[in-house]
């Protein structure tokens, strides 16, 4: 099966820095990469995701990357506001069943 | 608005007790899933269910169980055979038949405590 690892674990940014989140994924067929921010007792919310005919995507401060060869890929935010603070997640999913397989998390802290 | 409603926000067993965690989805998805989240740690897959009155085991599927009567309801329950419930619950839901995956959409999950 497919296993997602993410890192790192904590990561603690100043108000206005650039903050990167990477995970590695196993299975080679997985071709659907979203990324997940959850904030203290709430569920997970998709903030951004790609699929595997795509090498980035952008939305405003967030940006996604993939490389399928190397099988890893990364959350980039630009311009980190205090209110980036929370747990990001990744995850995969291998072909078209709609099932994720989710990297272990990241805690996002910015000081202003 | 369309969204995932989960329902109750905290809940409390006692020893031997089996408890009911309500999911409810407005979004006309077809499937649902049942996840568990520890302290610190990712999501683990608990039961899935891609269609009506159809549902397949996840990760640690051991000492839960769940029906899917309705499209738009997916209640998990944990039972006593559940030795260690304690955990957060996230209920998520997500269209399928497009031809390519679709992103889940997660409810606000129901925080479970021994008493």
């Amino acid at each position: 099966g497919e296993n997602v690892e993410q890192h790192p674990s904590t990561l603690s940014v100043q108000e206005g820095d650039s903050a990167v989140i990477k995970c590695t994924y196993s299975d080679s067929a997985s071709n659907y990469f979203p990324w997940y921010k959850q904030e203290l007792g709430k569920g997970p919310q998709l903030i951004i995701d790609i699929r595997s005919n795509v090498g980035e995507k952008k939305d405003q401060r967030i940006a996604v990357t993939l490389n399928k060869t190397a099988k890893h890929f990364s959350l980039h935010i630009t311009e980190t506001q205090p209110e980036d603070s929370a747990v990001y997640f990744c995850a995969a999913d291998p072909d078209a069943g709609n099932m994720l397989t989710f990297g272990g998390g990241t805690r996002l802290m910015v000081k202003p | 608005d369309g969204g995932i409603t989960q329902s109750p926000k905290y809940l409390f067993r006692k020893e031997g007790q089996n408890v009911t965690l309500s999911c409810e989805q407005n979004l006309n998805h077809d499937a649902m899933y049942w996840y568990r989240q520890d302290p610190g740690q990712g999501l683990r897959l608990i039961y899935y269910s891609q269609i009506v009155n159809d549902f397949q085991k996840g990760d640690i599927a051991e000492g839960y169980s769940v029906s899917r009567e309705k499209k738009e309801s997916f209640p998990l329950t944990v039972t006593s055979a559940q030795k260690n419930p304690t955990a957060f619950y996230l209920c998520a839901s997500t269209a399928t038949g497009f031809g390519s995956n679709q992103p889940q959409h997660f409810g606000d999950g129901t925080r479970l405590s021994i008493l």
